[in-house]
């Protein structure tokens, strides 16, 4: 079973653009959460898709967006880019977000805003 | 607000030794806790999950407790081995509003 795929690997945009990042979760699975990670802050939660609705939403300004497709990918866009936006940012999947679900990461798209 | 903690932030230890990390939290209403690792520019990959009325898991030379009542859980590494060598992190999922809480993780280096 394949894994779960994020395109591009890599990015590089300056301040003021915006950007769409996409996740192919694991075949079945229909949630998929976005994560961002930095140096300085580590790892932190930015949404949760499940069945194509936001399920949750971590603290971040309204600039960070997402949505599911019926076929479960997900994209997650950034508006108006920031240097502070510059980060690995990570998504997993898992078949339902269950308690005993585990989650599924992909290698990340590493994004530079310059 | 959950806060997730992680003792010690790096670890150098010798090929062969048995090490226990740790992972503390600050609400004991969890739904789930995961322990994960990464390798350097890599992403996660899950090694056990946890859920809140279980104690204990394990797979292979791997070992994950949790006692929700002090908030904390040990991951415990058998036999360690160079290919063990990676960034551990455990991450907690909330009763609340089911977001993932990220613990900044230990940086493990096992020498041959």
């Amino acid at each position: 079973k394949a894994g779960v795929t994020q395109t591009p690997r890599y990015l590089i945009k300056t301040r003021g653009q915006q950007v769409t990042l996409s996740c192919s979760p694991i075949s079945g699975h229909r949630s998929v959460s976005w994560y961002q990670q930095t140096p300085g802050q580590g790892l932190q939660f930015l949404f949760e898709y499940f069945s194509e609705t936001q399920r949750n939403k971590g603290n971040f300004p309204g600039r960070f967006s997402g949505r599911q497709f019926s076929n479960s990918r997900s994209e997650m866009n950034v508006s108006t880019l920031e240097l502070g936006d510059s980060a690995l940012y990570l998504c997993a999947s898992s078949l339902f977000g269950g308690a005993s679900d585990t989650q599924y990461f992909g290698p990340g798209t590493r994004l530079t805003v310059l | 607000k959950q806060e997730v903690t992680q003792i010690p932030a790096a670890l150098s230890v010798p090929e062969g030794e048995n090490l226990v990390l740790n992972c503390s939290f600050t609400d004991s209403a969890i739904y789930n806790l995961q322990w994960f690792r990464q390798d350097p520019g890599k992403g996660l990959t899950s090694l056990l999950l946890i859920q809140s009325s279980q104690r204990e898991q394990t797979s292979g030379r791997l070992n994950a407790s949790l006692d929700k009542s002090s908030g904390r859980s040990t991951l415990y590494i058998a036999a360690s081995q160079p290919g063990d060598s990676a960034t551990y992190l455990c991450a907690v999922r909330d009763n609340y509003g089911q977001n993932f809480v990220f613990g900044p993780g230990t940086r493990l280096s096992v020498l041959p």
